[in-house]
């Protein structure tokens, strides 16, 4: 089946030491987002890249990188993690649909499991 | 900027009973609206969506949505709740073209009782 996948599924850390993140996908969709997820709350964008063009958010740390080195994979970098980015990472993949008077319309997005990271 | 309201943080039915979780947005042009449901420490999962045509959306698990542009509503229903629908419930909206960012609502807990 196509899919999202997210390794690992739990990571834990030690304050400070870098930590990556990885996601892939086989539904071949060229745009791929980096979501933040804090206990019951909604999903906070990072960034997102569409095909190779990377979009930051404005309100994304510098602590927080990603690479997409293929289509199919995406990692999102944690340079120096601390104890307020413990929080479960969502990697999404979506299509876009077509173009209209220049403007570009993106399908729905498909989410991997996530990964529950632990900064001690 | 795009935005959504999820007014209720719990919504407790019992088994059986028809469940309403209700949304409603914000945004500058036409809408796409979505719904999506989280079990715990997974992600989320897309249960329908608008983007034209029929205001009566249907989606899995026997959820469906109706779209109220005069309200800027899309509640989300299921005639007869089970236990297993016990869940995180997003309601998210972003513009039809342009920005694709997607704009969520809070979150709701939904808490089917036996």
């Amino acid at each position: 089946d196509a899919m999202v996948i997210q390794n690992p599924r739990y990571q834990v850390t030690q304050f400070g030491k870098p930590v990556t993140l990885s996601c892939s996908q086989t539904l071949n969709h060229n745009v791929m987002y980096w979501y933040q997820q804090k206990s019951s709350q909604a999903p906070k964008l990072l960034f997102h890249y569409y095909d190779k063009d990377f979009n930051n958010e404005a309100d994304t740390p510098d602590n927080f990188q990603s690479r997409r080195p293929n289509t199919s994979f995406c990692f999102l970098d944690i340079r120096s993690p601390g104890l307020g980015d413990a929080a479960m990472y969502l990697c999404a993949t979506s299509r876009v649909v077509g173009a209209a008077g220049g403007h570009l319309s993106y399908n729905e997005q498909f989410f991997g499991p996530g990964t529950r990271l632990t900064v001690l | 900027a795009q935005s959504v309201a999820q007014p209720e943080d719990q919504v407790n039915v019992a088994e059986g009973n028809p469940l309403t979780v209700k949304c409603t947005y914000s945004v500058s042009g036409n809408p796409y609206l979505f719904w999506y449901v989280q079990y715990p420490n997974r992600g989320l999962q897309f249960l329908l969506k608008y983007i034209t045509g029929d205001n009566l959306v249907k989606g899995s698990y026997g959820f469906e949505a109706e779209f109220n542009k005069s309200q800027t509503s899309f509640h989300l229903k299921k005639p007869s709740a089970l236990v297993s629908d016990s869940a995180l419930y997003f309601c998210a909206v972003r513009a039809a073209y342009g920005n694709n960012r997607l704009a969520f609502g809070k979150g709701n807990q939904v808490v089917v009782i036996p």
